[in-house]
């Protein structure tokens, strides 16, 4: 099974500053398969970023993903107040499919 | 529009078997394109895939849940269904259908269930 472990816990920003999530896998995710979801409460999880660097549709261009192997980044250039929310990685390489625990983004 | 409708009951008593059911609108659900997943959500706590199934039946489960999982698909109504047997309160989440792609991630989710186990 991958692990996927995130830091920071929390991340507590101002809007207009820079987000930046990490998600780290115990092995190495092939094909960059890893997603990002963005989830607020009380709401289901929202598919962010997929293939370790793909914005789904709709998805603003301040969100961008990066990396490969076993270490992954999502970046948030300029927060907006919706930004503010938890974001899960989720490698979709192997079963059984895995997520992050998570970071929280919020106002500072 | 593609929409994924969760329903069942929202309690269920330990030792007992949790039974959901989705509902899809919008597509058909044989689909050769498409998988459709169970994933839940403890109170407070993180999202953990609890298996997928294709049109044909053909199942994928998560090992952790496998001795007391049946995911099952009904094409005549549209719907794919979980059953989770011998529940205890670490069962206790809100559970979500969501569809993926082939090989793509959960694209679409339902809005989710809370079902609680408890006497």
């Amino acid at each position: 099974e991958i692990v996927l472990t995130q830091s920071p816990g929390t991340l507590s920003l101002s809007p207009g500053e820079r987000a930046t999530l990490s998600c780290r896998a115990s092995q190495s995710v092939s094909r960059s398969y890893l997603a990002w979801y963005q989830q607020k409460p009380g709401q289901a999880p929202r598919l962010f970023i997929y293939g370790a660097s793909s914005r789904a549709t709709g998805i603003p261009d301040r969100f961008s993903g990066s990396g490969s192997g076993t270490d992954f980044t999502l970046t948030i250039s300029r927060l907006e107040p919706e930004d503010f929310a938890v974001y899960y990685c989720q490698q979709y390489d192997t079963t059984p499919l895995t997520f992050g625990g998570g970071t929280r983004v919020d106002i500072k | 529009q593609l929409q994924l409708q969760e329903s069942g009951p929202g309690l269920v008593k330990p030792s007992g078997t949790l039974s959901l059911t989705c509902s899809v609108s919008g597509v058909s659900i044989t689909n050769t394109h498409y998988y459709w997943a169970w994933i839940r959500q403890p109170p407070g706590e993180g999202l953990e895939w609890i298996g997928t199934v294709y049109y044909t039946g053909r199942t994928y489960y998560n090992p952790s849940l496998t001795s007391r999982l049946s995911i099952s698909v009904d094409t005549s109504k549209n719907q794919f269904s979980l059953n989770l047997s011998s529940v205890t309160a670490s069962d206790t989440a809100v559970f979500y259908c969501a569809r993926h792609y082939g090989d793509d991630p959960f694209d679409i989710w339902g809005q989710g269930t809370m079902v609680t186990v408890s006497s």
